[in-house]
């Protein structure tokens, strides 16, 4: 099924500690997004990239840094979390102006 | 600053029993108004856009509307299955859709 896939699905990580999340898609979208989202505050932007080697920062960027190297993959790296990166955290896709295709997210705890 | 505000928070619903929800926007020049549902534990799934005051769309049960300043998502005749969390976003420029924080329908059967 075509669509977006994140990994891992879920994680415990110390305070300190760096992570990567994984994001590929299999649409072929120039634009690709990484949202928070937390309880009362909706999804939140973090990072965002419109093409093939490019990125932007989104409302909530910092503690984090996102790579594009090509189409596909979008990761997402915490380079020394704290807890209030605690979160679930979607990746999404889009061409252009349409509606966004998400994924099934990746729930982080940070102790 | 762009905002979108979702009311009400919750709504619980008998099934049959018609309602909207509703999603207030301020944003400088609207490019497009988008609604979601998202299911406990998946990623938001894309719904409807629209695009100017006045525009519908229609999916099974759900009827979105738009004005200039808010939206609303009827629900007609809900079934159990559609109980699930709706958000609505707005996008003024790429690279920058809001999203609100969501109602959560839940239709008792």
């Amino acid at each position: 099924t075509a669509g977006i896939t994140q990994a891992p699905t879920s994680q415990i990580l110390a305070a300190g500690r760096s992570m990567t999340l994984r994001c590929t898609q299999d649409m072929r979208h120039n634009a690709m997004y990484w949202y928070r989202q937390d309880l009362g505050l909706g999804l939140r932007l973090i990072h965002y990239s419109n093409t093939a080697g490019t990125t932007g920062k989104g409302e909530v960027p910092d503690g984090y840094s996102v790579s594009r190297a090509n189409t596909d993959d979008f990761p997402l790296t915490l380079a020394s979390a704290v807890p209030s990166q605690t979160s679930v955290y979607f990746c999404a896709s889009s061409d252009r102006f349409g509606g966004y295709t998400f994924g099934s997210g990746t729930r982080l705890t940070v102790v | 600053e762009d905002q979108v505000t979702q009311s009400p928070e919750a709504l619980r619903l008998q099934e049959g029993e018609s309602s909207s929800l509703n999603c207030s926007y301020t944003v400088s020049g609207l490019r497009g108004l988008f609604w979601y549902r998202q299911d406990p534990g998946k990623g938001p799934e894309f719904l409807f856009t629209l695009y100017s005051a006045g525009e519908e769309k229609e999916k099974e049960r759900l009827k979105a509307t738009l004005t200039k300043k808010e939206s609303f998502l009827h629900i007609t005749a809900p079934k159990p299955e559609d109980s699930a969390t709706y958000l609505c976003a707005v996008q003024a420029r790429m690279n920058d859709m809001r999203f609100g924080a969501g109602t959560r329908l839940t239709v008792k059967p």
